[in-house]
């Protein structure tokens, strides 16, 4: 199978750091992402790891592990405006390069 | 420059009626993926189009068919709807469709469709 694991909720406060943790039971993937998306609005790339460490981009860093079957989004320096749901998806290597999702994990950042 | 545009935005249809979806990619994409997004999950895989041809589709029942034009715009259309197709249905596009661009698809805003 490719189950791809996320906490459904996770709360923070303003200013803080939070780790969204996601892990997957497949292998021979592509690469990971990990996409931001708002109360009805469309999902919103924010990282991509192809290899095993990690990728930082401002406030937003993200680690992938191959041999563990994991990988974590880190926000810092939280704002309110990231209380969104942060989506992890794999790749595969099949002509359609479709993106298979987990759930989702609804992050509330409190003032 | 306009990003991944989806009509309609909302959309109520009854059990049993058809309905299509559109969606025009970002200028110069030849990919075009459709997913299905029921509430409280993550999007799921119902098709892939490149240069009008399908490269790819998830697990989806036949009443669920799209096409891709010339001018690389899409339509998903499903037949005989059931209360369990309401959704948001995501349309994503990308230059080659393939996921490995740094950027990987760029989405739509979705069109959400009610089934009563």
């Amino acid at each position: 199978g490719q189950n791809i694991d996320q906490p459904t909720e996770m709360t923070a406060t303003e200013g803080a750091i939070v780790q969204i943790n996601c892990t997957y039971q497949t292998s021979g993937f592509n690469g990971l992402f990990w996409y931001q998306q708002h109360a009805g609005e469309a999902p919103t790339f924010l990282s991509y790891n192809v290899l095993d460490g990690l990728e930082e981009k401002g406030r937003f860093s993200s680690f992938l592990s191959r041999s563990k079957g994991y990988s974590y989004l880190l926000l810092k320096e939280l704002q309110m405006k990231d209380s969104a749901s942060y989506l992890c998806a794999v790749s595969f290597p099949n002509s359609a390069r479709q993106l298979t999702f987990g759930s989702g994990t609804q992050l509330t950042v409190l003032p | 420059d306009a990003g991944v545009t989806q009509s309609p935005t909302h959309l109520i249809k009854t059990r049993g009626q058809h309905v299509t979806l559109r969606c025009s990619p970002i200028s110069g994409h030849k990919s075009v993926s459709w997913y299905q997004q029921v509430l409280g999950q993550g999007p799921q895989f119902i098709f892939q189009y490149y240069e009008k041809e399908e490269r790819g589709r998830g697990n989806f029942p036949d009443r669920f068919s799209a096409r891709q034009f010339p001018n690389y715009s899409s339509e998903l259309n499903v037949n005989a709807l059931l209360l369990g197709d309401s959704a948001l249905y995501l349309c994503a596009s990308s230059l080659l469709g393939r996921a490995e661009f740094v950027d990987g698809y760029t989405f739509g805003s979705g069109t959400r469709l009610t089934v009563v």
